[in-house]
């Protein structure tokens, strides 16, 4: 079956320092993969994807390249902020419209001022 | 435009109590699911319906009945409540045929279950 995995948290960093979330997984088929975006007290927010390999998401700063040789997909921004602190999920979906999420079980991020 | 709604926000039960949690979405989305989220291990699939009148199991749909009889709502009902059931319920819905589409959630329930 599909499985991800990402880097367990918590992740602690100081303001502007460089962020890198690791994500792999573990998928039958071509997948698109995601990463979503948990801030306290709220739902999941969609933060980038990308649907074959070698395809770059990006969003607010973040990016994930789509690595099919290593099965990674691995969440970086250059300049964290405060803002920024949250839960990161990482997912795949093998159907065509993105739906059966598969997640991985989520890094928190804690950004120190 | 609401979005994603679900109630309640919180619930406590008793176990063998039975409750629905409510969901639902302006967006005219096809595609709606719902998720249990907990601690370290993601959000995992519990049921989904692509369309009113059609449902179907997620990864773990156990102790769980959805209907879909409108497109606009997708309640979740637990018939006889289990402390392994206590956890944060999400609600999400999309396009069903949009390649890659996004999945808009729900603020999500909080059930504790003693």
């Amino acid at each position: 079956g599909n499985s991800v995995t990402q880097m367990e948290g918590p992740v602690t960093l100081s303001e502007e320092a460089f962020l890198t979330i690791n994500c792999t997984y573990t998928a039958t088929g071509y997948p698109s993969l995601f990463w979503y975006v948990q801030y306290p007290g709220e739902g999941l927010q969609l933060l980038l994807k990308a649907t074959k390999a070698d395809d770059k998401g990006s969003n607010k700063g973040f990016e994930a390249t789509y690595r099919k040789e290593t099965t990674s997909f691995h969440l970086e921004k250059g300049s964290v902020q405060v803002s920024d602190s949250a839960v990161y999920f990482c997912a795949l979906s093998e159907d065509n419209a993105g739906n059966m999420l598969t997640f991985g079980g989520g890094t928190r991020l804690m950004v120190k001022p | 435009n609401a979005g994603v709604t679900q109630t309640p926000k919180f619930q406590v039960l008793k176990t063998g109590q039975s409750m629905t949690l409510q969901c639902a979405q302006d967006m005219n989305h096809e595609y709606m699911s719902w998720y249990r989220q907990d601690p370290g291990m993601g959000l995992r699939l519990i049921h989904y319906s692509v369309g009113a009148g059609i449902t179907d199991q997620g990864e773990v749909p156990n102790g769980y009945n959805v209907s879909r009889s409108t497109t606009e709502d997708f309640p979740l009902r637990l018939l006889s409540a289990a402390p392994s059931q206590t956890s944060v319920y999400f609600c999400a819905s999309s396009y069903a045929t949009r390649g890659a589409d996004t999945q808009y959630f729900g603020p999500g329930t909080r059930l504790t279950v003693l």
